[in-house]
């Protein structure tokens, strides 16, 4: 049965950083390209981290891009997003997701609330 | 990719039809001759869930009523007969120039 989990959320000031992890269960990591993707408060969604089944290559949206780090650990079968210079406009429940064929999410961690405020 | 949705609220009523349209500011066809367009339903509270994906393909045990379409920039989400079940908010997603959502579509009863 397939299984993702999130934790590392937490209430961080501006300028802060934090880690989130994802255990996975029912699968490897490494088999499957992953994502991250953010909800903020009462809005829709965005893809925020994508590394591929590989590892070796990874993508981020300009609104991320040189803050936010996606990695992955085979050992501990978990995906993990290391979050830098975090802003207000990064507050938001972040799911990590796993890919499917055609380039979709079938499968959808709980999420884990980050919130940026002094 | 820039993704739109309308209506971005829709009211229905049990056992009717209901649509949502999906357009996408460049082809999402891919040189692979695959479309990349799949749809996410996320109830009240909850985490989305994929229903749809390369337009038309249901995800195994997505009830029937449900059906996509379209083509290129034009698409469509079909509940045939729509039940309480399924209310929520229904986006839709490009996969075929990394990822974009559009803004979503919430369905009410």
């Amino acid at each position: 049965q397939v299984q993702l989990v999130e934790s590392g959320g937490d209430l961080v000031t501006p300028g802060g950083s934090l880690r989130l992890s994802c255990a996975a269960s029912g699968f490897s990591v490494t088999d499957y390209y992953m994502s991250w993707i953010r909800q903020a408060p009462g809005k829709g969604l965005e893809w925020v981290a994508y590394i591929s089944v590989s590892g070796d290559t990874i993508y981020y949206p300009g609104s991320v891009k040189g803050r936010f780090t996606i990695s992955r650990d085979s050992a501990k079968n978990s995906l993990y997003l290391q979050m830098n210079s975090l802003r207000a406009e990064d507050t938001a429940v972040y799911y990590c997701a796993r890919g499917s064929p055609g380039w979709a999410f079938g499968y959808w961690g709980q999420g884990a609330l980050v919130t940026v405020s002094s | 990719i820039v993704m739109t949705q309308t209506p971005l609220s829709l009211s229905v009523t049990p056992g009717h039809p209901a649509s949502i349209s999906c357009k996408s500011r460049q082809s999402l066809l891919f040189s692979d001759g695959k479309t990349y367009l799949s749809w996410y339903l996320q109830r009240p509270g909850q985490r989305p869930q994929l229903l749809i994906y390369e337009v038309s393909r249901r995800l195994s045990g997505v009830p029937d009523r449900f059906s996509g379409g379209g083509s290129g920039t034009d698409f469509t989400l079909t509940i045939s007969r729509v039940e309480a079940e399924d209310v929520g908010v229904y986006y839709c997603m490009q996969g075929m120039d990394l990822f974009s959502f559009g803004p979503g579509t919430k369905v009410e009863i």
